[in-house]
């Protein structure tokens, strides 16, 4: 079943505002993935991190793999309509070599 | 490149009829995932497949629920029978290497209404 938690699960923010999200597990993974949905179209990789304490950035979008491996965080600076969507964790579980997705951020920009 | 092609897109069927969605991956990619999304239980992986061979099918939800890929260029998603809370839209996704954390690449997806 889903082990992969995300919160916010929802948020609403104004344009050029920064954005923070998180998932957590509550054992240990070995990838973290980052995803955006938007309405209508599946997922779209975003990040993608392989490492204890890896930060990857793309354009105005920073991901960290936790140091205890048990979480993740994604950041969007300086937020613009274009970002609204749904945005998706998933992670290969460190024991039984599973994949799971997270439950998802739903993000609004308020132009 | 088309991306990865997902028929139909909308299906609406009766409780107990088959269903049949097709996925056309990728040229050249490897892996073909199957995923259902529904408000509840969010995105959920049904089944894995790498050189047309199910790897993991671990995430199928019982028996009326069937997968193939006879080719590398083509797999199908068969519900028999098809029953209201398999209403979800379901997604197809290939990749180009082995395994989970390759660059997925979804289709638009198929919404699937069990009446």
């Amino acid at each position: 079943g889903q082990q992969l938690n995300q919160s916010p699960q929802s948020m609403f923010i104004q344009e050029g505002e920064d954005v923070s999200m998180n998932c957590t597990s509550s054992s240990i993974f070995n990838t973290w993935l980052w995803y955006k949905q938007d309405p209508g179209e599946g997922p779209v990789l975003l990040i993608a991190l392989y490492k204890a304490g890896e930060l990857t950035s793309n354009g105005r979008l920073t991901a960290q793999f936790g140091i205890t491996r048990k979480d993740s965080f994604l950041n969007i600076s300086a937020s613009i309509p274009s970002d609204v969507g749904i945005y998706f964790c998933a992670g290969l579980s460190g024991t039984g070599n599973q994949f799971y997705f997270g439950t998802g951020t739903s993000l609004t920009v308020i132009p | 490149d088309a991306g990865v092609i997902q028929s139909p897109r909308h299906e609406v069927t009766e409780m107990g009829q088959e269903v049949t969605l097709r996925c056309k991956p990728i040229s050249g990619h490897n892996s073909l995932f199957w995923y259902r999304q529904t408000m509840m239980r969010g995105l959920e992986l049904l089944i894995y497949f790498n050189n047309n061979v199910p790897i993991d099918d671990s995430g199928m939800p019982e028996d009326r629920f069937s997968a193939k890929m006879p080719n590398a260029s083509f797999s199908t998603l068969k519900i028999q029978p098809s029953e209201p809370r398999d209403s979800a839209v379901y997604f197809c996704a290939s990749s180009f290497s082995r395994g989970y954390t390759d660059t997925q690449y979804f289709g638009p997806g198929t919404r699937l209404t069990v009446l």
